[in-house]
């Protein structure tokens, strides 16, 4: 079984650019998460899909981030106009189908704004 | 502000030497996820504790949940060498959406 995939593994772009990420869960998977760590703090949460709806986006930083996930499949977040302190590594996790479950992680983008 | 606190930050040990990292929450937790990331590489899911006392085992690992579900631990017996990496507690906080709260991880390194 594939594991969850991230798209690009690394991305470097300047500030005032826009870069999209892409995530494709485990198939089957409705439970998709996404994660960010910057550099030297802990892996912080940024919101949470049940299929193609945001259960909760309450990690997001602000308003230059827009994740979307249409028809349940593959997530993308969207970063515009990247700003130098949104470094980091962008993880992505997905688990079955009922909240609670076990999370696995994807090998994560990793995202330099310069 | 942080709700996971989990501590050593960094802990070097001489292979064969035991190793332990302890998670401390400020709130009951529904679960505790522990994870355990090489260098370069993604976290890595090892064990889910959900009942209160919980003690799990694999091979030379042990994992404990406290009994108020306020704390874990992870306990590393005669470390080896493939045992280097961070290892990540993460919290699922009681009303918390299911989002993983993690701690800052705590970073092992193993001379042989």
């Amino acid at each position: 079984e594939a594991g969850v995939t991230q798209f690009p593994s690394h991305s470097v772009i300047e500030k005032g650019q826009t870069v999209t990420l892409r995530c494709d869960p485990i198939s089957g998977h409705d439970n998709l998460y996404w994660y960010r760590r910057v550099m030297g703090k802990e892996i912080k949460f940024l919101l949470h899909f049940v299929k193609e709806s945001k259960q909760d986006e309450s990690g997001m930083p602000n308003n230059r981030f827009l994740a979307e996930r249409t028809g349940g499949t593959y997530s993308t977040l969207k970063v515009q106009p990247a700003e130098l302190e949104d470094s980091g590594v962008y993880f992505c996790a997905s688990s079955q189908a009922y909240s609670g479950e076990t999370q696995y992680f994807g090998p994560g983008t990793r995202l330099l704004v310069l | 502000g942080q709700q996971v606190m989990q501590i050593p930050q960094y802990q070097h040990v001489q292979e064969g030497e035991d190793f332990t990292t302890y998670c401390n929450s400020s709130t009951t937790l529904s679960n505790i996820q522990w994870y355990k990331q090489r260098p370069g590489g993604h976290p890595v899911f090892l064990i889910q504790l959900v009942k209160s006392g919980e003690v799990k085992k694999q091979k030379r690992l042990t994992f404990q949940f406290g009994e108020a579900k306020k704390n874990s631990s992870l306990h590393i017996t005669a470390t080896q060498t493939t045992d280097v990496g961070t290892y990540f507690c993460a919290g699922d906080l009681w009303g918390s959406n299911y989002k993983l709260t993690f701690g800052k991880g705590t970073l092992l390194t193993v001379n042989p």
